[in-house]
């Protein structure tokens, strides 16, 4: 089945632990990109990647880290959060060039 | 600054009845997009309009792209409960954005009642 994958899906943790969120998707697509949705201020991208080894930041990239090492796998890393990324977390990914994005299930973080 | 502003920011309706929400930006975009969320998972793509005036049908949804392509618009007929979701808009890459970053809209939140 073509999807956009997300692990974990929820996760509590304390200020300054890093952690990393996955991200895998098996459609073969160059495009992926990283959002996070909180109320009143809609979904803002975070940061995306047009191919392996190439990311670029989107609107709100501070506290944040990425990597593409691999086409099929983009995870976020958050070296030393803050309760401020407590947000809902959402992957996507897409064909170059073309404007659909298949979004993952999404990763619930609160940072306490 | 936010490019694109929907309205209404919530609606809450009774099935069967007609609902059109909107999408409007200061700026002509060449391109459109429209996504529903649904509670617990993540957007999916309704639809993308590319030329001013376009309309698509997508079974009781029609989408309508603003001659000037500044604004956009989503009508429903006889809603259904399962039209209950979380609306947005977005605009791809170029249009008032650097290439590849995709901006949304806040959403429109419809709430359709039994």
């Amino acid at each position: 089945e073509a999807q956009v994958t997300q692990n974990p899906r929820y996760l509590i943790t304390v200020t300054g632990k890093k952690l990393t969120v996955t991200c895998s998707q098996n459609m073969n697509h160059e495009y992926m990109s990283w959002y996070r949705q909180d109320p009143g201020l809609g979904l803002r991208q975070i940061y995306y990647s047009m191919n392996v080894e190439v990311t670029d930041k989107g609107d709100v990239p501070e506290g944040y880290k990425v990597s593409r090492k691999e086409k099929r796998n983009f995870p976020l890393i958050l070296e030393s959060p803050s309760p401020n990324q407590t947000s809902l977390y959402f992957c996507a990914s897409g064909f170059r060039g073309r404007s659909e994005q298949f979004f993952g299930p999404g990763t619930r973080l609160t940072v306490l | 600054t936010q490019l694109l502003e929907q309205s209404p920011q919530f609606l809450s309706i009774q099935e069967g009845e007609n609902l059109t929400v909107y999408c409007n930006s200061s700026s002509v975009f060449s391109s459109l997009q429209w996504y529903r969320q649904e509670p617990g998972e993540g957007p999916v793509l309704l639809v993308t309009v590319v030329t001013g005036g376009e309309v698509k049908k997508l079974k009781r949804l029609t989408f309508q792209f603003g001659d000037a392509r500044k604004d956009s618009s989503l009508h429903i007929t006889a809603a259904q409960p399962g039209d209950t979701g979380l609306y947005l808009c977005a605009l791809r890459g170029g249009d008032g954005g650097s290439q590849g970053n995709l901006i949304f809209g806040k959403g429109t939140k419809l709430s359709v009642k039994p």
